[in-house]
């Protein structure tokens, strides 16, 4: 079963706007970790938030989590259109099992 | 250094046959994980190995689909008897720990005809 789902499914803005997705989890969690995929390659690690921390920065992507919520989110400012793919969330279920949600397709338009 | 190679890239098979798929993990990465991707979708677990414990295959689909590790580094997945419904991208990712990041090979595109 999944452990996360982002929100929301699809995305699309202007170029240098800025960009907001959503994971909700269900079981508590020691880390959360971002991904992005661009299409027809495999998945990059973007950026790790442990279950300690609130907010993450790493250039211009910002990561928030609320453990009380079960959710995170993820911000890109300024987007380019480099940035146009699809992003994911995933969470450790069980003993070492990482499970990814759906994804939100990001499109960012010149 | 090398990332996760997979191989082949793409594959294309006739319904009823068998397909392996291939991992080459980066070296020194003790977790492999395999997953599946159907078209627009996310990602399916399906199984995962940890140095030399018990495999986790609780995400295998079927008992057409097998996969194994040999000498905790190389990993072939298995498909047998092939069917439509098994036409997907087959990702690869390995990691020195489970707690940190994966790194994914560019995955096996299989297409069952």
């Amino acid at each position: 079963s999944q452990q996360g789902e982002e929100d929301p499914q699809a995305l699309s803005i202007q170029e240098g706007e800025n960009a907001t997705m959503n994971c909700s989890y269900k079981t508590s969690i020691n880390n959360l970790q971002w991904y992005r995929q661009n299409s027809g390659r495999g998945l990059v690690h973007l950026i790790l938030i442990r279950s300690n921390e609130r907010e993450k920065h790493s250039g211009r992507l910002r990561v928030t989590l609320d453990t009380s919520k079960k959710s995170s989110s993820l911000l890109i400012t300024a987007s380019r259109a480099a940035d146009t793919a699809s992003y994911f969330c995933a969470q450790i279920q069980g003993a070492q099992k990482l499970v990814f949600g759906q994804g939100t397709r990001l499109t960012i338009n010149p | 250094g090398a990332g996760v190679s997979q191989s082949p890239s793409n594959k294309v098979t006739e319904k009823g046959k068998d397909v392996e798929l291939r991992c080459d993990p980066i070296s020194g990465h003790t977790a492999l994980y395999w997953y599946r991707q159907s078209l627009g979708q996310g990602l399916e677990f399906l199984i995962y190995f940890q140095g030399n414990s018990a495999p986790d295959k609780s995400g295998l689909p079927s008992d057409r689909f097998s996969a194994e590790r040999t000498g905790g580094s190389v990993s072939t997945l298995t498909i047998q008897r092939t069917q439509q419904e098994d036409s997907a991208v087959y990702l690869c990712a390995s990691t020195r720990d489970g707690n940190l990041p994966l790194h994914f090979g560019n995955g096996t595109r299989l297409t069952v005809t």
